[in-house]
């Protein structure tokens, strides 16, 4: 099945300064590159996304570029702010061939932005 | 609003008893997931449902159980065979994937409940 990693666990940046997460993915069938946002005692919410046939999608401040060759794909965030501190979710999806699909998620990164 | 209401919030089991956390949504979608999630973990998968009186195993079944008798609401039973039940659960909803391509839609989550064996 899919495995996928994600780097760093933890993160913390000055107000202001870029983030980057990045996490490789196993399958080369996976097609579909999600991220979540998890604020604290809330659930995941979706920020972007991306698919095979695009290598980079932006979205404001948000960026997520995909390198399908070496099968790793990252989340960078500009001018950070201090609600941009949460938990972020990279995730990996195979073609799914007219079944249910399944989300394979990473470990999670802790970013703490510091005003 | 639409969303996805997930209850309790908190919930304290003692070993040995069965809990039920309930989950429901009033986005109209066909596909509705429950996940377990660990300090330091990813969202692992444990139950899904792409169909009313439909559902399949996820990645760690065991110990959980589930129905879907009616559209709008999936709940999770976590049994006493579930050897290490404490965690958080999030219930999740999404449109169902269209045939061919294998859409993948969002998931919507719910903000989750905390379950705690004493």
């Amino acid at each position: 099945g899919e495995n996928v990693e994600q780097h760093p666990s933890t993160l913390s940046v000055q107000e202001g300064d870029s983030a980057v997460i990045k996490c490789t993915y196993s399958d080369s069938a996976s097609n579909y590159f999600p991220w979540y946002k998890q604020e604290l005692g809330k659930g995941p919410q979706l920020i972007i996304d991306i698919r095979s046939n695009v290598g980079e999608k932006k979205d404001q401040r948000i960026a997520v570029t995909l390198n399908k060759t070496a099968k790793h794909f990252s989340l960078h965030i500009t001018e950070t702010q201090p609600e941009d501190s949460a938990v972020y979710f990279c995730a990996a999806s195979p073609r799914g061939g007219g079944s249910n699909y399944k989300l394979t998620f990473g470990k999670g990164t802790l970013l703490t932005v510091n005003p | 609003d639409g969303g996805i209401t997930q209850s309790p919030k908190y919930l304290f089991r003692k070993e040995g008893q069965n809990v039920t956390l309930s989950c429901e949504q009033n986005l109209n979608h066909d596909a509705m997931y429950w996940y377990r999630q660990d300090p330091g973990q990813g969202l692992r998968l444990i139950y899904y449902s792409q169909i009313v009186n439909d559902f399949q195993k996820g990645d760690i079944a065991e110990g959980y159980s589930v129905s879907r008798e009616k559209k709008e609401s999936f709940p999770l039973t976590v049994t006493s065979a579930q050897k290490n039940p404490t965690a958080f659960y999030l219930c999740a909803s999404s449109i169902a994937p269209s045939g061919g391509l294998g859409y993948t839609g969002e998931l919507f989550f719910g903000e989750g409940s905390r379950l705690t064996v004493l």
